[in-house]
């Protein structure tokens, strides 16, 4: 079956723009979480999303940085007026419950340069 | 302190040998643990769990060590395709995994 799926997978940008990068989980999978992995870092949690709750936004870096889930499927990660400390390749995963049990599904992630 | 702390290589072994490398977590709460595998420029994909009484998956020997806060992993007979960098992963009990930088492996020819 399909997988998680991101875009776009690359994007280079200048300072100071919006970006958008979009996230489709694996169908039926109620759980869904953005990373940020910068080189030679470990996976950095951004926030999580699990059925109907408030997400956690615990993980933002900062108030530029927010995300939305529609209809309980497709998340968009927004950066607001980027800086050059925001490339990395951010992350998207999907598991079927929350737990942290639960394997996590990666999507191909989205490699974001601010020049 | 990190809460997961990987050596990060490379381990760099001919094909055939054993290779072996820990992961030290800080959560004494902790409760469940992974090892993700990460091919250059790609996505984690999940190797294996970590379960208390040490697990194997073929070529693959997972060890958890409590007591002194580490997880192990041992790959038998290396293949060329087991060159990939290993994450160790570990959940404090949420949602929320911690993820270690990884520890490169290069197996040669």
């Amino acid at each position: 079956g399909a997988g998680v799926s991101q875009s776009p997978s690359n994007k280079v940008t200048e300072k100071g723009k919006d970006v958008e990068l979009r996230c489709d989980p694996i169908s039926g999978h109620t759980a869904l979480y953005w990373y940020r992995q910068s080189l030679g870092q470990g996976l950095e949690f951004l926030i999580y999303f699990q059925g109907n709750s408030a997400p956690d936004k615990s993980g933002l870096p900062s108030d530029r940085f927010s995300a939305e889930r529609t209809g309980g499927s497709v998340s968009t990660l927004t950066i607001q007026r980027t800086q050059q400390e925001d490339s990395a390749v951010y992350l998207c995963a999907s598991s079927f419950g929350g737990a942290g049990r639960d394997t996590q599904y990666f999507g191909p992630g989205t490699r974001l340069t601010v020049l | 302190r990190k809460e997961v702390e990987q050596d990060p290589g490379p381990f760099n072994v001919p094909e055939g040998a054993t290779v072996a490398f820990n992961c030290t977590y800080s959560n004494s709460a902790s409760q469940s643990f992974f090892w993700y595998r990460q091919d250059c420029r790609k996505e984690p994909k999940l190797l294996m769990s970590v379960y208390s009484s040490g697990n194997e998956d073929g070529r693959f020997t997972a060890q958890l060590n409590r007591a002194s806060q580490y997880i192990s992993l041992l790959i038998r007979d290396s293949k060329l395709s087991d060159s990939a960098t290993y994450l160790c992963v570990v959940n404090g009990g949420d949602y929320k995994l911690s993820f270690g930088a990884g520890t490169t492996v290069t197996v040669r020819a």
